[in-house]
């Protein structure tokens, strides 16, 4: 069975850092681009980045290019999302996703609050 | 950027009835479109991708349908279970964009 497990979302105040994880089981971690995706309270959902299935390649939305990195770690099949100077509307529910094409999104874990506010 | 305009933004549907959602891109995505239900309080699930394959395990109900530009998610026959938040998301090009949602009720 497919498992997505986030965490690391916490309160933190405007202008500070946090490091999102994403534990992932019963699939191969490593054969598959991943992705975050993000959801503002009572919002829709908002893609946050992908990264290749090595790492090599990665993309960002505008709103975050320049403070979040995402990035992983096959041998210990863990996404992880750097996010730094963050902002009041980076406040939302953060979901890793598989990102393989054509059904991006398959699989998704059960989400992290992260929460900006002084 | 591409933009999806979702409609309608709220449906209110009786048991048994089939709905139609419409996705409407700014550009041509060529069938890279998604349908998503989130229910509340929950993860979304993937119930079509590539314009109209059924995801494993999603009710034979579901269906998508449309090229280019437009598309359209259609569930034949309501059921209780199928109350939910409804999402397109297309994966044409970067920045990956969804709809704006579709808030599905049972009448």
């Amino acid at each position: 069975e497919v498992q997505l497990v986030e965490s690391g979302g916490v309160l933190v105040q405007p202008g500070r850092s946090m490091k999102l994880s994403c534990a992932a089981s019963g699939f191969t971690f490593s054969s598959f681009p991943m992705a975050w995706v993000r959801q503002a309270p009572t919002k829709g959902l908002e893609w946050v980045a992908t990264i290749s299935t090595s790492g090599g390649s990665t993309y960002y939305r505008d709103s975050v290019k320049g403070r979040f990195t995402i990035s992983r770690d096959n041998a210990k099949s863990t996404l992880y999302l750097q996010m730094d100077s963050l902002r009041s509307e980076d406040t939302a529910t953060y979901y890793c996703t598989t990102a393989g094409y054509p059904n991006w999104f398959a699989y998704w874990g059960q989400g992290t609050l992260v929460t900006v506010s002084s | 950027d591409i933009q999806m305009t979702q409609s309608p933004a709220s449906l209110s549907a009786s048991l048994g009835e089939t709905i139609s959602i419409e996705c409407r891109a700014s550009e041509d995505i060529y069938s890279n479109l998604a349908w998503y239900q989130q229910k509340s309080g929950k993860s979304p699930q993937l119930l079509i991708y590539a314009a109209n394959r059924l995801q494993d395990g999603v009710p034979s109900r579901f269906s998508g349908s449309g090229s280019g530009t437009q598309y359209s998610l259609k569930i034949s026959g309501m059921q209780p279970e199928d109350e939910g938040d409804y999402f397109c998301l297309q994966g044409s090009k970067f920045p990956w964009t969804f709809g704006g949602g579709t808030k599905l009720e049972l009448k």
